[in-house]
């Protein structure tokens, strides 16, 4: 089985703040690497996938980085509207899901 | 415009059945493989189980091999998932999610229906 881990688990950011999120995987999942945004009682939404390939309709502010193990969302400036929790999921083999990153407002 | 609308969850004891149906809409379903995807009550996401387009290909977690079953009818532009000895675990939204094509990510989501298991 392939783990995934993200950090931090949770952070507080302002209205255009720029923000990191990482995720890395137990092994080497090439760019297999989806990013996720879900907020609270809602299904998540597909951001990123294949590392670094913005989902249409997903604003550029959005942006995916990485491969093998490491990877990162960084969010540009971050909007009202951003206020979420990110997951990342790796496609390598299977799917799994990382524990999740909580952003919410300092 | 994509629509997946899930049904069938509710109240069930430890030890029951249950079948989820996903009635999907806007694409051309039997083209795209299709997931269950679970969320316990403040937990994270969990994939389950997926099914190729033309159900000849399954996946599962190992935490439901054996006891859950995922299948499709493309003629109904439904996907199920037939859940067995259901235990207190269990109990989550359960989400079905389209594959974007290539696969490799869920690009659709329904908005899930909650699954409780107690007695």
């Amino acid at each position: 089985d392939i783990q995934m881990t993200q950090s931090p688990s949770s952070l507080s950011a302002s209205v255009g703040d720029r923000v990191t999120i990482t995720c890395r995987a137990s092994q080497s999942i090439s760019s297999y690497l989806n990013w996720y945004q879900q907020k609270p009682g809602k299904a998540p939404k597909l951001l990123i996938y294949a590392a670094s390939s913005l989902q249409s309709g997903v604003p550029s502010r959005f942006s995916g980085s990485g491969s093998g193990t490491d990877f990162t969302l960084t969010i540009s400036s971050l909007q009202p509207e951003d206020f979420a929790t990110y997951y990342c999921q790796q496609s390598w083999l299977l799917f799994t899901f990382g524990p999740g990153t909580k952003v919410d407002i300092k | 415009e994509v629509q997946l609308l899930e049904s069938g969850g509710g109240l069930v004891q430890p030890g029951g059945s249950l079948r989820l149906s996903c009635a999907a809409s806007g694409f051309t379903f039997s083209s795209y493989a299709m997931d269950w995807v679970r969320q316990a009550p403040g937990k994270g996401l969990e994939w389950l189980s997926g099914i190729s387009g033309s159900g000849g290909s399954i996946v599962n977690a190992d935490s439901v091999k054996g006891r859950f079953t995922i299948s499709r009818d493309n003629s109904r532009n439904t996907l199920y998932l037939q859940m067995n000895t259901l235990r207190a675990e269990d109990t989550a939204v359960y989400y079905c999610a389209k594959e974007r094509g290539g696969g490799n990510s869920f690009s659709d989501w329904g908005q899930g229906t909650l699954v409780t298991v107690s007695s």
